[in-house]
């Protein structure tokens, strides 16, 4: 599976855009990128997934550069509940989607 | 439409006790996965079944633990005898594997501690 880069913490005042970067550099053609978040110690959360397009869904936009090298997680207008480690993960969309975590992305949304 | 369910969500045991959590995937999932989640090594992939049948156990600790899907509903992992390092949080998560790329959805967890 091709490693992902993530920054360790990132800050972010509420009412404004959080953009959680992911590299991906080695990423092959059919491997997707997927992001979850997980709030406390609750279960991780499916936030969206993507191949090569840009998506977007309730939760959030995911941005795939056309290299697919990297991507952007973007949380519109981020609320304190929005305060989570975010994960990217890459995996081939195999039958068995087999993930990996890593360390991910503390997300602090501040009054 | 209901989630992954786990049960318990905490359970406190003392050393060399068994211990046996439980869960319940989405309905229609056919992939189940076992995660274990400390702060040392974060989350980790214990064992997936797909079909009720065990794909990959490489992640299952030791002897000491065992994972069981006797049906498409229903699937449990026991740890005997438990140990104090065996104290995490083990999350179950579903996903369907019909088509490709489908996300997995995770539980609840429950909170083991081994005194």
């Amino acid at each position: 599976d091709a490693k992902t880069t993530q920054p360790p913490s990132m800050d972010c005042a509420e009412g404004r855009a959080a953009n959680l970067p992911c590299n991906h550099s080695t990423i092959s053609g059919n491997e997707y990128v997927y992001w979850y978040r997980q709030i406390h110690s609750q279960g991780p959360q499916y936030i969206i997934h993507g191949l090569k397009n840009n998506e977007t869904n309730e939760m959030a936009s995911l941005i795939i550069t056309e290299d697919r090298k990297s991507s952007t997680l973007i949380l519109p207008h981020a609320t304190l509940r929005d305060t989570a480690v975010y994960y990217c993960i890459v995996r081939v969309g195999e039958r068995f989607n087999k993930f990996y975590f890593g360390s991910g992305t503390k997300l602090n949304v501040k009054p | 439409d209901a989630g992954v369910i786990q049960s318990p969500r905490h359970e406190v045991t003392e050393m060399g006790q068994e211990v046996t959590l439980r869960c319940k995937p989405i309905s229609g999932h056919n992939s189940l996965f076992w995660y274990r989640q400390t702060m040392m090594r974060g989350l980790e992939l214990l064992i997936y079944f797909n079909n009720n049948v065990p794909i990959d156990d490489s992640g299952m600790p030791e002897d000491r633990f065992s994972a069981k899907m006797p049906n498409a509903s229903f699937s449990t992992l026991k740890i005997q005898p438990s140990e104090p390092r065996d104290s995490a949080v083990y999350f179950c998560a579903s996903s369907y594997t019909g088509a490709f790329g489908q996300p997995q959805h995770f539980g609840d967890g429950t909170r083991l501690s081994i005194l």
